[in-house]
């Protein structure tokens, strides 16, 4: 699986937008970029995932870049309770995977 | 919908007890898992299920057994309760259509054994 670098951490002001970015310049063809946070004491919470084109749901958007060795998590208007840890996975989605690793992510702060 | 739903939030055992971690998830998903999360660290898959009746081990099934006899719940059993087992419990369920990576999670239950 591809390795993904982000920082580890980030501030945002409650009401802005947060752009979470993750670097992932080894992917190959088939793998997937998938997006989960953990807010503390809680259960991660799967965001988003796209291959090659920008994706949009109801909690974020998912800017990938065109050679997709990067891509962006998007929090259009952070609000206090999106203060969490941020992870980005990079993997082919296959069967026979057997445990979810999330690496150290980006712990985003949201300051009213 | 509620979705993954855990009980109970918060226990503390002694060591040699039993109890059993009550996980119901209301999405129709075929694919439920166990995980615990020691302080500080990532996850480790305790126990699976590909649907009702069919169960099968993970990285760390030791001192854990589960059961699948609904779709809806998959409840994880701790027999003789060891120190070692203080930690937080997650389960998680997906839909058999979604990848591997899209699973969704309870709110985890907080287990102590002193």
């Amino acid at each position: 699986d591809a390795k993904t670098t982000q920082p580890p951490s980030m501030d945002c002001a409650e009401g802005r937008a947060a752009n979470l970015p993750c670097n992932h310049s080894t992917i190959s063809g088939n793998e997937y970029v998938y997006w989960y946070r953990q807010i503390h004491s809680q259960g991660p919470q799967y965001i988003i995932h796209g291959l090659k084109n920008n994706e949009t749901n109801e909690m974020a958007s998912l800017i990938i870049t065109e050679d997709r060795k990067s891509s962006t998590l998007i929090l259009p208007h952070a609000t206090l309770r999106d203060t969490a840890v941020y992870y980005c996975i990079v993997t082919p989605s296959r069967a026979g995977a057997n445990n979810l690793f999330f690496g150290t992510g980006t712990r985003l702060t949201v300051i009213p | 919908n509620a979705g993954v739903t855990q009980t109970p939030k918060f226990r503390i055992l002694k060591i040699g007890q039993s109890m059993t971690l009550q996980c119901t998830q209301d999405m129709n998903h075929n694919y439920m898992y166990w995980y615990r999360q020691d302080p500080g660290m990532g996850l480790k898959l305790i126990y699976y299920s590909v649907g009702a009746g069919i169960t099968d081990k993970g990285e760390v099934p030791n001192g854990y057994n589960v059961s699948r006899s609904t779709t809806e719940d998959f409840p994880l059993r701790l027999e003789l309760a060891a120190p070692s087992q203080t930690s937080v419990y997650f389960c998680a369920s997906r839909n058999r259509d979604r990848s591997f990576y899209e699973q969704y999670f309870g709110p985890g239950t907080r287990l102590t054994v002193t």
